[in-house]
């Protein structure tokens, strides 16, 4: 079993609608979780941070984390056609400097 | 500024052969880190590196080895490329250890035939 699981997608979603995007964990010591973006053929960029529970919402995007269930997720409002990209989660404890990374979804956004 | 540039984008090797990646940034940071990136395992760590001077093995480093002679510089070098190291390699910096501000570079494409 994987430390950090994310479906792969393709999650394919009309404009405007309301994108949820998820991962779950297995190592209850995580404290940080991190979304990032990845653009085809391009490298990631930190698009939301958490530390520990509870919700950070920025513009359109919202992070919710729920240590109880072991699980986070992404919701992005109003998607737009240039949303569309793999979204990565990743997290980490405290003791270390290594991310742990879920395997990406990729979301397609169509006009 | 340029960020965290990576050089070179594409590469195609044989079997065998040796290669040297590089990776330079521009703002400052302590943290480095070697990434590989293959279809439906998300990003995984080969090295990193906490300080000019310093190297240390993350989650895949069988068959890379590392240098940070200088802080801006990050080399990840390949001693005898095998086909199982096909794939896409990122470079990233952060300024804190924490982990979480850490800025990408484009990305090197790797093939090894």
């Amino acid at each position: 079993q994987k430390e950090v699981e994310q479906d792969p997608g393709p999650l394919s979603v009309p404009e405007g609608a309301i994108v949820s995007l998820n991962c779950t964990y297995s190592n209850s010591a995580f404290q940080y979780f991190m979304w990032y973006r990845q653009y085809s053929r391009k490298g990631p960029e930190l698009l939301m941070y958490t530390y520990s529970s509870g919700n950070k919402e920025d513009g359109r995007f919202t992070a919710q984390v729920d240590k109880s269930s072991k699980y986070i997720s992404l919701f992005i409002r109003d998607s737009q056609p240039s949303d569309s990209a793999t979204y990565l989660c990743a997290m980490s404890d405290a003791s270390n400097y290594q991310l742990i990374w879920g395997a990406g979804t990729k979301l397609i956004i169509k006009p | 500024n340029a960020g965290v540039t990576q050089t070179p984008k594409f590469r195609v090797l044989k079997t065998g052969q040796s290669m040297t990646l590089l990776c330079a940034q521009d703002m400052n940071h302590e943290y480095m880190y070697w990434y590989r990136q293959d279809p439906g395992m998300g990003l995984r760590l080969i090295h990193y590196s906490v300080g000019e001077g310093t190297t240390a093995k993350g989650e895949v480093p069988d068959g890379y080895n590392v240098s940070r002679l200088k802080k801006q510089n990050f080399l990840l070098g390949l001693e005898s490329a095998a086909p199982s190291q096909t794939s896409v390699y990122f470079c990233a910096s952060s300024y804190t250890g924490k982990g979480y501000e850490q800025y990408f570079g484009p990305g090197t494409r790797l093939t090894v035939t």
